[in-house]
């Protein structure tokens, strides 16, 4: 069965670094876009950042363009999310998501939460 | 970017009734809009995709209806474990993919 398991979350101080991770298992991952979406404390989702199949392709959102980055190791089945200068916004529980399609997300892993306070 | 706006934002409706939730996007998405179920401390599960196909496994008392801007999610009648936040997102134009800022059912 699809399992995505999310890893490298914890508490950082405003402008400092923090990598997450998602380890993939159950489909063929190298044939599948991943994607990052965050939810704040008591807040809604929000899109982060998507990363095609082969890596070659990547979208951010508005809100993290510049400081964040996604990159993805097919041999591994893992994919990670580089936040650089984080924001005290940009605490949130991060979800990796598997998407089907254009844009459907199918399969969610259980999430990881990032704190960003002094 | 496509603006997804729910209504209500919370429902409140007694086990065994029918709950209607609406989504409403700023410009047509044409059918090409999901709905997920959040449960406090669990991340979102799919529910419905291409505006009104279910997900495996997913319960026959959801339903989903629309097309371009206007779209409803439909629970025949409320399980206890159908008490939840409800997001809708289109997946049409991106990036970005987004979001509506959610709708809770809770019981009344």
């Amino acid at each position: 069965q699809v399992q995505l398991v999310e890893s490298g979350g914890g508490v950082v101080h405003p402008g400092r670094s923090l990598r997450l991770s998602c380890a993939a298992s159950g489909f063929t991952f190298s044939r599948s876009a991943m994607h990052w979406v965050r939810q704040a404390p008591g807040k809604g989702l929000e899109w982060v950042a998507v990363i095609s199949d082969d890596g070659s392709n990547k979208y951010y959102a508005d809100s993290v363009k510049g400081r964040f980055t996604m990159s993805r190791d097919n041999s591994k089945n893992t994919v990670h999310l580089q936040m650089n200068s984080l924001r005290a916004e940009d605490t949130a529980v991060y979800y990796c998501a598997r998407v089907r399609g254009s844009g459907l997300f199918d399969y969610w892993g259980q999430g990881t939460l990032v704190t960003v306070s002094s | 970017e496509i603006v997804m706006t729910q209504s209500p934002a919370t429902l409140s409706v007694s086990p065994g009734e029918r709950a209607t939730l609406s989504c409403r996007a700023s410009q047509s998405v044409s059918s090409n809009l999901a709905w997920y179920q959040q449960k406090p401390g669990q991340a979102p599960r799919l529910l419905i995709y291409g505006a009104s196909t279910r997900a495996t496994g997913i319960a026959a008392r959801f339903s989903g209806s629309g097309s371009g801007t206007e779209f409803t999610l439909s629970i025949s009648s409320l399980q206890s474990e159908d008490f939840a936040v409800y997001y809708c997102q289109q997946y049409n134009n991106w990036p970005p993919w987004t979001f509506g800022q959610g709708t809770k059912v809770e019981i009344k």
